[in-house]
């Protein structure tokens, strides 16, 4: 039973650039949310995709975006990237939004 | 106030102790709730979840809820060296949005 993927492992962006993070969620979930976990903290909620929709925001500017698939897979797109965007981007599934499930992240440098 | 506040710590604890960690939040509204562990380097694993007042076992593992005081606590018995991490509350609120405490960081010396 595959956990939850995310792609990719590391990424090293400049500022202004925009980058696009994708995430396969455990097998049977069928939710999908995006966290940010800045050095020494604890992950900010960015969103959450339910039925191909967003269905609850944190409190992130408009720079990030996100997509849900049919098959339940998501994209995370940040525009305009900026030093403080350089994070440990998580992906977390579940199933009805209820118990959640880390992915791996993916390491995002913006220089 | 933080909307889920823990001591960040460290907390150092002897291997074969009690670690007790605990966290408080702010939304009366919230139900659901859970403990993570996360290894430095790494993403967090779910050890716990609790819903209800009271305590829930699952093997070293008993997560404490207190609803009225807005408290959540984990005690980790006979820790173990393979424990030292950090561990992050969580707490759903009424709506979608799941809040992450900053983490306890425990060390477990042998």
């Amino acid at each position: 039973d595959a956990g939850v993927t995310q792609s990719p492992t590391h990424l090293i962006k400049t500022r202004g650039q925009q980058v696009t993070l994708r995430c396969s969620p455990k097998s049977g979930h069928d939710t999908v949310s995006w966290y940010q976990q800045a050095l020494g903290q604890g992950p900010q909620f960015i969103f959450q995709y339910y039925e191909e929709e967003e269905r609850q925001r944190g409190n992130f500017p408009d720079r990030f975006s996100g997509h849900q698939f049919p098959n339940y897979s998501s994209e995370l797109n940040v525009n305009a990237l900026w030093l403080g965007d350089s994070a440990l981007y998580l992906c977390a599934s579940s199933l009805a939004g209820a118990k959640q499930f880390f992915g791996p992240g993916t390491r995002l440098t913006v220089l | 106030q933080k909307e889920v506040e823990q001591n960040s710590g460290p907390l150092s604890v002897p291997e074969g102790a009690i670690a007790s960690l605990n966290c408080t939040y702010s939304d009366r509204g919230s139900q659901s709730f859970f403990w993570y562990r996360q290894y430095s380097g790494k993403s967090p694993e779910l050890i716990m979840s609790i819903y209800s007042n009271g305590d829930k076992e699952d093997g070293r593992f008993t997560a404490q809820l207190n609803k009225a005081s807005q408290y959540v606590s984990l005690l980790i018995r006979d820790s173990q060296p393979s424990d030292s991490a950090t561990y992050l509350c969580a707490v759903l609120t009424g709506g979608f949005k799941t809040i992450f405490g900053a983490g306890t960081r425990l060390f477990v010396k042998a």
